[in-house]
């Protein structure tokens, strides 16, 4: 009975490549939320979403894009992959993106080779 | 710029010793405050969070911590620590209210107690 799921785990690809995340969350938040946590364990947001618009946007390369076709999913999909996109990347929610407590999923382990 | 400091990068302890990791952060208005907490190979769970009131959070697992404003602190501490406790450990700030409002995280403290 996950709260917060991503597929897949674990993502071995190879530089250049496309791939996606997906994320999904069974809470009836209105929030999720992309991190990026680096072989530092340093975790630095990527996106935000409330209820399927953009809220932010850091400073990330656009060949990262975020969509979200409802309020419950919100995917990661990565162009032409380089090394340095290799780490964990945890989806998370909450239930209005003000005050309220982060609930995050388990995580994507992205290797680039 | 907002920032998040969490000066201990790795402590190491017994068990049954006290722990205390430090949180400071750089923002001069309303803050919320969390501690959340990294098992090896596992996702962030919240330890505990501070919104209003009583500055002294009681939190899971034993731990609490006390929100100090003028110091801009909200350490973290545990009486006695086991080794189930081993585990990375982020603080982190919210420092808005609206829906554009982010939370920042420490760099995190990794905890490593020995049996």
């Amino acid at each position: 009975d996950t709260a917060v799921s991503q597929t897949p785990k674990y993502l071995v690809t190879q530089m250049g490549n496309d791939k996606s995340i997906k994320c999904e969350q069974n809470l009836g938040h209105d929030t999720m939320y992309w991190y990026k946590q680096d072989s530092k364990k340093f975790l630095k947001i990527m996106f935000s979403y409330n209820n399927k618009e953009l809220i932010i946007n850091e400073t990330v390369p656009n060949r990262f894009s975020p969509k979200s076709p409802d309020k419950a999913h919100l995917n990661l999909h990565i162009n032409s992959l380089e090394l340095g996109d290799s780490a964990v990347y945890f989806c998370a929610s909450s239930l209005d993106g003000t005050t309220d407590t982060q609930y995050f999923g388990p995580g994507t382990r992205l290797t680039v080779l | 710029a907002q920032s998040v400091s969490q000066h201990n990068h790795h402590v190491i302890l017994s068990e049954a010793a006290s722990l205390e990791l430090g949180c400071n952060y750089s923002y001069g208005g309303t803050v919320n405050l969390f501690w959340y907490v990294q098992y090896p190979g596992q996702h962030l769970q919240l330890l505990l969070k501070y919104f209003s009131g009583d500055p002294l959070v009681k939190g899971i697992k034993g731990f609490e911590a006390e929100f100090i404003k003028s110091k801009f602190s909200f350490n973290l501490r545990k009486p006695s620590v086991q080794w189930s406790d081993t585990a990375e450990y982020f603080c982190a700030v919210n420092p808005g209210y609206s829906s554009a409002s982010k939370i920042i995280f420490g760099s995190g403290t990794r905890l490593s107690i020995r049996p």
